[in-house]
């Protein structure tokens, strides 16, 4: 059991949005900033959103991300085919002195 | 161009060891802390261990704390994690992983291809 958790699954045709939730505790997302990756089988997984909302570059604006109190979201808009993939959050709990992810999201194009 | 390049993977029997190493290149390997995450086949993604740019600090998730030490050798800008103890639960893909900033803020912006550990009687 992940110490955030995620939806295990969302859908959405192309060209729709679709957010996924992680919800933490004070301990984690409460203080610290989050992370999120976008990991096709395979290969190595892909930063999309750091800090809470910043993207690295050569992420497009497509990719969104927020925080609020203690839980933080993911959201994509225009959605691609491209874009079937696992979606991890992660951050630093400060009460296990550990990084943590959440469960994962599987994301389908419908 | 950021490179991560993982070694050491394999199989081996439970209660044995391994000593994976990931060489990097790119970047000034000695300012960044770096650390380890693993996939366990048909499971999310795990934090490991990770360690500072000096290796002054290190830290471990519980489920690998006493059998599993994270070191680095600047020198050689590579990143060691021994694994003792090994049990069947650890079977994974583990992957190296550059921490996105200076100041530690958990983030990984690069990531290697990872090497697969199977333990296995």
């Amino acid at each position: 059991q992940s110490v955030l958790t995620q939806p295990p699954s969302v859908s959405a045709a192309p060209g729709q949005k679709v957010t996924i939730s992680c919800s933490g505790s004070s301990s984690n997302i409460g203080n610290n900033d989050v992370s999120w990756y976008q990991h096709l089988p395979g290969t190595a997984p892909k930063l999309l959103i750091y800090d809470s909302n910043k993207r690295p570059s050569g992420i497009p604006d497509r990719f969104s991300g927020s925080k609020s109190g203690t839980s933080a979201t993911l959201g994509i808009t225009g959605l691609q085919t491209g874009d079937e993939a696992d979606y991890y959050c992660g951050t630093w709990d400060n009460s296990l002195s550990a990084g943590v992810f959440g469960g994962g999201t599987k994301l389908t194009v419908l | 161009e950021v490179q991560l390049l993982e070694s050491g993977g394999g199989s081996v029997q439970p209660g044995g060891s391994l000593r994976l190493s990931c060489v990097a290149s790119g970047f000034t390997f000695d300012t960044y802390a770096m650390n380890w995450v693993r996939q366990a086949p048909g499971k999310g993604l795990e934090w490991v261990s990770g360690i500072s740019g000096t290796g002054n600090s290190a830290y471990y998730a519980d489920s690998v704390k006493g059998r599993f030490t994270i070191s680095r050798d600047n020198s050689k800008k590579t990143l060691y994690l021994q694994m003792n103890s090994l049990r069947v639960e650890d079977t994974a893909v583990y992957y190296c992983a550059k921490e996105g900033s200076i100041s530690w803020n958990y983030y990984f912006d690069y990531w290697g291809q990872g090497t697969l550990v199977t333990v296995s009687s």
